[in-house]
């Protein structure tokens, strides 16, 4: 059990510019999660997948914004035509409640800056 | 809407000794749960207890305890025997399920420092 991780720890882009970052739950894991941490704030909820469906999208993931998890494993987040509101760090979870636990595992995040 | 408040920016611990780190939630759900997490400045996010709104008995996890007050809905995290690998910011996140969907809702954080 390696953990989640995700890929890539840093990216630093231009306004305007699209970027994907990556995410591998842990393996057995059929549950993953977006969030999103900007500086001074508790990371907020972005989305959810239960194996490869996307059963929540917050209102704070615009239309630029789309997550896939195609076969229920690894997951991607693209952000279309980036703003300088979207730097943050992206923090990306995974859970598996067939143990009866609510917990989720949390990768070591992509931080985003947009220049 | 589901909302987590930690009141404390910032707290100051001298190393040995016991703190408390306050968190209170808003909810009308019966059934949720409660976490801590510790995130130090490399910025993982490392889970370190869990209460369940059912649980008769508030959890524990080594030097860390949650002093659950369902009433007053707060669960605050108790750190006893402070060490200096403590600073860090701690967050307080309710679990919540709606329907098929389910997540984590933050508190802004307490950034706690352990003074040697």
């Amino acid at each position: 059990d390696t953990g989640v991780s995700q890929d890539p720890r840093h990216k630093i882009t231009k306004r305007g510019q699209n970027v994907t970052f990556r995410c591998d739950p842990i393996s057995e894991h059929n549950r993953l999660y977006w969030y999103r941490q900007t500086l001074g704030q508790g990371p907020e909820f972005l989305t959810y997948f239960q194996n490869e469906a996307q059963l929540e999208k917050s209102r704070l993931l615009s239309d630029r914004f789309s997550a896939e998890r195609p076969k229920g494993s690894f997951s991607t987040l693209e952000i279309q035509r980036t703003e300088q509101g979207d730097s943050a760090m992206y923090l990306c979870a995974s859970s598996y409640r067939g143990d009866g636990s609510y917990e989720q595992y949390f990768g070591p995040g992509t931080r985003l800056t947009v220049t | 809407a589901q909302k987590i408040t930690q009141t404390q920016p910032g707290m100051f611990v001298q190393e040995k000794e016991a703190v408390t780190l306050d968190c209170t939630y808003d909810t009308s759900d019966p059934s949720y749960g409660l976490f801590w997490y510790k995130q130090p400045s490399s910025g993982e996010m490392i889970f370190l207890i869990y209460q369940g709104s059912y649980d008769q008995q508030n959890a524990t996890e080594g030097r860390y305890s949650l002093n659950f007050q369902k009433a007053r809905k707060s669960a605050n995290l108790v750190i006893s025997a402070s060490q200096l690998g403590d600073s860090a910011m701690y967050f307080c996140a309710a679990h919540y399920q709606l329907g098929g969907s389910e997540k984590l809702v933050f508190g802004k954080g307490t950034k706690l420092t352990v003074n040697p």
